[in-house]
């Protein structure tokens, strides 16, 4: 049941775009995207809800086609703060947060 | 606010030693929950607890134990360490723990089992 990330890694100069797509083989109810940092903890980016509803960060938008059951974070205009590992996080029923997460896209950002 | 705090932040174990790993937040929040972060494999659901007194398990609850008498504490318990519970542990809260709800994790423990 764990979503597959891809790709499993990228690395950008500052200002360029980059994709970064979850795929379930289940229905999905919510997907969730966290950046990590090395060593520290995940934090929320946002989150996509069945039905097209979406919250999130400003600066990083996403979508969610529940037809493919596939979720894809989109980064433009990176900047060095960007870099990271990316994870989603799926979530199968819209009950409590059972969220099981992606291996996670190693995203790095050069200037 | 401290948000979700754990401790301790490292711990070398020889396998067979008991522990456990502690875990609080100070935003009344319901749901709590633990997760271990091994290389490549992202994070992975060990239990979890939608208010005090009541616990279920996740995707990999073996050799861990978890109760919740508080609702600002959620301590997770190694009965006896093996060196396949090497990994990093954290903690996350959220207010209501629906699949629309955020999640706020904690900073983490490394745990080395010898």
């Amino acid at each position: 049941q764990q979503p597959v990330q891809s790709p499993q890694a990228v690395i950008l100069r500052e200002g360029e775009d980059a994709v970064i797509n979850c795929s379930s083989s289940k229905a999905l109810y919510s997907v969730h995207w966290y950046r990590q940092k090395h060593g520290e903890a995940p934090v929320f980016l946002m989150i996509l809800l069945k039905g097209g509803e979406q919250k999130g960060h400003e600066k990083i938008s996403a979508s969610f086609n529940e037809k493919k059951q596939q979720s894809s974070l989109y980064l433009t205009a990176s900047q060095l703060s960007y870099s990271g590992t990316y994870f989603c996080g799926t979530e199968f029923s819209g009950g409590y947060n059972k969220l099981i997460f992606g291996a996670g896209t190693r995203l790095a950002v050069h200037p | 606010n401290a948000g979700v705090t754990q401790t301790p932040k490292f711990q070398v174990l020889k396998t067979g030693q008991s522990m456990t790993l502690q875990c609080a937040q100070d935003m009344n929040h319901e749901y709590m929950s633990w997760y271990r972060q091994d290389p490549g494999m992202g994070l992975r659901l060990i239990h979890y607890s939608v208010g005090a007194g009541i616990t279920d398990q996740g995707e990999v609850p073996n050799g861990y134990n978890v109760s919740r008498s508080t609702t600002e504490d959620f301590p997770l318990r190694l009965l006896s360490a093996a060196p396949s519970q090497t990994s990093v542990y954290f903690c996350a809260s959220s207010y209501s723990g629906t699949g629309t709800d955020t999640q706020y994790f904690g900073p983490g423990t490394r745990l080395t089992v010898l």
